[in-house]
């Protein structure tokens, strides 16, 4: 059981917008920065968003986070086949002093 | 742009012991190795990404998840650009690809910039 909390899946179609949320107390997301990362099958994580909303070098601004309280979410809009992976939240976790990760949201582009 | 490229990984028996390496290169503009802190991600064969441990630029400050304290030991040469993780009395739940990750600033904070392509260790008999 992970200490943030997502969807397991979420879908839509091309050209769409979806959003992926990830929730968590007040020890983590409440109190740290949460970032986003993008797995494709069988690769590595990717960077895709830090500090709650930036976004590193040549990540397109179709991809944009937010945070509110415990709760932080991930919009991805224009959605293209290609941004078919999983995606997941981080963060600190102050109380465990720890690094967090949710669970995981399989994103499936329809 | 910043490499990271772990070693060390194989089959091993529940029980026992193995170290991780993990080398990063590419950096550049006066930005050096120990500017950054370096964390352990594991994946274990179709789930989600867990924490392992991270540890600071300096090496001074150093966390480890529940699931790792007691048993295993990250640490890190800054003058040959190197992360280690000392794994000892080994599961199989310890069984995955364990990511090298280079964090986004001086403390861990499961802010990764930087990851390696991974290295897999299996426990088993």
């Amino acid at each position: 059981q992970s200490v943030l909390t997502q969807p397991p899946s979420v879908s839509a179609a091309p050209g769409q917008k979806v959003t992926i949320s990830c929730s968590g107390s007040s020890s983590n997301i409440g109190d740290n920065y949460v970032s986003w990362y993008q797995q494709l099958p069988a690769t590595a994580p990717k960077f895709l968003i830090y500090e709650n909303n930036k976004r590193p070098s040549g990540i397109p601004d179709r991809f944009s986070g937010s945070k509110s309280g415990t709760s932080a979410t991930l919009d991805i809009t224009g959605l293209q086949t290609g941004d078919e992976a999983d995606y997941y939240c981080a963060t600190w976790d102050t109380s465990l002093s720890a690094g967090v990760f949710g669970g995981g949201t399989k994103l499936t582009v329809i | 742009e910043v490499q990271v490229l772990e070693s060390g990984g194989g089959l091993v028996q529940p029980g026992g012991s193995l170290r991780l390496s993990c080398v990063a290169s590419g950096f550049t503009s006066g930005l050096t190795f120990g500017m950054y802190a370096m964390s352990w991600v594991r994946q274990a064969p179709g789930k989600g990404l867990e924490w392992v441990s991270g540890i600071s630029g300096s090496g001074t400050n150093i966390y480890y998840a529940e699931s790792a304290k007691g048993r295993f030991t990250i640490s890190r040469d800054n003058s040959k650009n190197t992360l280690f993780l000392q794994m000892n009395s080994l599961r199989a739940e310890d069984t995955a690809v364990y990511f090298c990750a280079k964090e986004w600033g001086v403390l861990p904070a499961a802010m990764v910039q930087y990851w390696g392509q991974g290295t897999l260790v299996i426990v088993s008999p």
